[in-house]
Order: structure tokens, then sequence, then C-alpha cells
């Protein structure tokens, strides 16, 4: 079984201050994590996904995550927040095999950026 | 690519109606899922198959709601009767998934449901 944890509801920082959403999971098999964002009245869209090799991991608009397996962590970040990064994210983590391949998400972090 | 259509986008009935929610999923792909999101419970997996084959629908709350995939291309979410608690955001998602694949789930726009 797999769940996930998002530390922080919502979020605010200034624009061109660093973003860092924090994500921590469970799994009782090897995770696939992802990060996803949705804008107002939209669906979620990939932001960036850890499956196997290089821990840290870019993904789109300048995102990235490290997968620290030690820690338990999927640690999202940015170094400058634009205007247009305000949104929700919400991690989530999947098992590596056959069965195991639903996404379990996390309970969303809004984010905020502070003109 | 269309990316995954849902249908309709925005859905208003009564208590006690019949709704149907549609889904096609992306080309090639072989796994799609229902989800739904409220405020109140955040984003929750219904059912999801493989193969037009449902897999695991352990997250479908009650009897009234049944999915079916008919074929690769179309699939259906369906309340009946509908009841308040219902209205909620509905998304589908599908995922090319296979033997060894990783997961990567699309999702759709939505279908905004509001029973009154």
């Amino acid at each position: 079984a797999q769940s996930v944890t998002q530390l922080g509801s919502h979020v605010s920082v200034s624009e061109g201050a660093l973003v860092l959403l924090r994500c921590n999971y469970s799994s009782s098999v090897p995770p696939y994590l992802f990060w996803y964002v949705q804008y107002p009245n939209q669906g979620l869209q990939l932001l960036l996904k850890y499956t196997t090799g290089a821990t840290l991991v870019k993904g789109i608009n300048g995102f990235e995550a490290e997968f620290k397996k030690s820690e338990t962590s999927f640690h999202l970040t940015k170094p400058s927040a634009h205007m247009s990064d305000a949104a929700e994210y919400f991690c989530a983590v999947s098992g590596s095999n056959f069965g195991n391949e639903k996404l379990t998400f996390g309970t969303g972090t809004r984010l905020t950026i502070i003109p | 690519d269309a990316g995954v259509i849902q249908s309709p986008r925005h859905e208003v009935t009564e208590m006690g109606q019949e709704v149907t929610l549609r889904c096609k999923p992306i080309s090639g792909h072989n796994s799609l899922f229902w989800y739904r999101q409220t405020m109140m419970r955040g984003l929750e997996l219904l059912i999801y198959f493989n193969n037009n084959v449902p897999i695991d629908d352990s997250g479908m709350p009650e009897d009234r709601f049944s999915a079916k995939m008919p074929n690769a291309s179309f699939s259906t979410l369906k309340i009946q009767p509908s009841e308040p608690r219902d209205s909620a955001v509905y998304f589908c998602a599908s995922s090319p998934r296979g033997t060894g694949g990783s997961y990567e789930q699309y999702f759709g726009p939505g279908t905004r449901l509001t029973v009154t």
C-alpha cells in the first residue's frame, strides 16, 4: 500500500523567491513518484516524475524534485517563483509492479505568489 | 493529440436523476482511471481499467455508481439515482502503461457535476 503526506496545505512565496513544496511518501514496494499541477478549473498536468535512475528529476516550467529514499521524501523546488506558478500542486505515489500501479495522491498544496 | 476528452464539461441535474459521464482516452493508452475531486475529500480514485477490464473498483462509493469500458476508446461513469452529495468534479485519466511502464497518467479537463 502507498500513501502521501504533503506538509502545508497553503504556501505563499514572493515573486522571485525559492519555492519549496514538501512531500513524504510511504510505500511497501519501490515507489514511482509524481508531481502534478492543477490550475483553476482545469485538470491535472504532470510536472515531473521519478521512476528509476537519477534521483534529481527536472520537469517543466523550471521545477525539479529530488528522491531521497532515506528520508522517504520527494520535495518539489523552483529557484525563482513566477506569478504564473500560482496553482495547486499534488504529490502522488504508485507502486512499481503490476497491481500497484494506481496513483495515490496527497491532499494538495495551494501555492500563492506575492507580487 | 487531442488529449483525454470528457463530456459534458458541466452537468446540473436534480436529485434522483440518472447521470452519465463520458470519457475518451488518448489513443493507444491501455489504462483508464476515474477520479472524483471535492473540497472535503480531495482527489479520490473511483475505479480503473486495464485493457478494458476493471482492475480495482474499491473506490466506487456505492451501488449507485457504475462504470463501463466497452472498448479501448470509450468509458462511461453512471450515477443512478444521483444525490446532492455526489456533487463534485469527476476526472478521467489515461495511461500508456504497459509491463514495466511508469504509470504516468494524463488527465482530462473534468466534468463538474451539480446535483440539486
